[in-house]
């Protein structure tokens, strides 16, 4: 059974940083792009950043970009987040997703159960 | 970077059936894919590709695609379809591989 247990969310101060952790189970690891899908508080889902399988091809949204690295250990089968200068708007539930690549395109197939991030002073 | 569209909100009748769309110009590209998501729940994958449902998907739920809209219908819903539903979709709109959601439809079953 794939599953994705996210960890490592709380309360931080703007500026702050945090690390968010998602640990793999269940399937090859190695095998799969890993996404950071994040929800705010009464909104709408988020893509925040993308690595590819090898960590060769890493992608963030605009909104994030310069402030989190994404980051996998396929030893561990774990998947990181490193969120710095946090701000008040990056508060929210951070998902880990596996990537679906299928015959015409890509998907969000498995969900971890989210971790809530939550800045303010 | 790309925008999916899709209604606020859209109410059914138990065991009627509902269409829910998703507009936007990365869906000319890419296929949308459909994700249900409850209360206080993660979101799940209920339909992906052409028309493509993962396992344990009931069959009521089917996708479709013209131009730039991309479709989700549920025929014959039931009280436990009640849920936001987002569409999303690659965007390779700012020179790079992204993922970009659409703004959720809450489906209310009457």
């Amino acid at each position: 059974e794939v599953q994705l247990v996210e960890s490592g969310g709380g309360l931080v101060k703007p500026g702050g940083s945090l690390r968010l952790s998602c640990a793999a189970s269940g399937f090859t690891f190695s095998s799969y792009s890993m996404n950071w899908v994040r929800q705010a508080p009464g909104k709408g889902l988020e893509w925040v950043s993308s690595i590819s399988s090898s960590s060769s091809y890493i992608y963030y949204a605009d909104s994030v970009k310069g402030r989190f690295t994404i980051s996998r250990d396929n030893a561990k089968n774990s998947l990181y987040l490193q969120m710095n200068s946090l701000r008040a708007e990056d508060t929210a539930v951070y998902y880990c997703a596996r990537d679906l690549r299928y015959s015409s395109g890509w998907s969000l197939d498995y969900w971890g159960q989210g971790t809530l991030v939550t800045v303010s002073s | 970077s790309s925008e999916l569209t899709q209604d606020p909100a859209v109410s059914v009748a138990l065991g009627q059936t509902v269409r829910i769309t998703c507009q936007g110009d990365s869906l000319r590209s890419y296929y949308a894919s459909w994700y249900q998501q409850k209360p206080g729940q993660a979101p799940v994958l209920v339909i992906y590709g052409k028309n493509n449902r993962p396992s344990g998907i009931p069959d009521r739920f089917s996708g479709s695609s013209s131009g730039n809209t991309a479709s989700l219908t549920i025929t014959g819903a039931q009280a436990e379809d009640e849920a936001d539903y987002y569409c999303n979709s690659r965007d390779s709109s700012g020179n790079h591989l992204n993922y970009v959601f659409g703004t959720g439809t809450k489906v209310t079953v009457l």
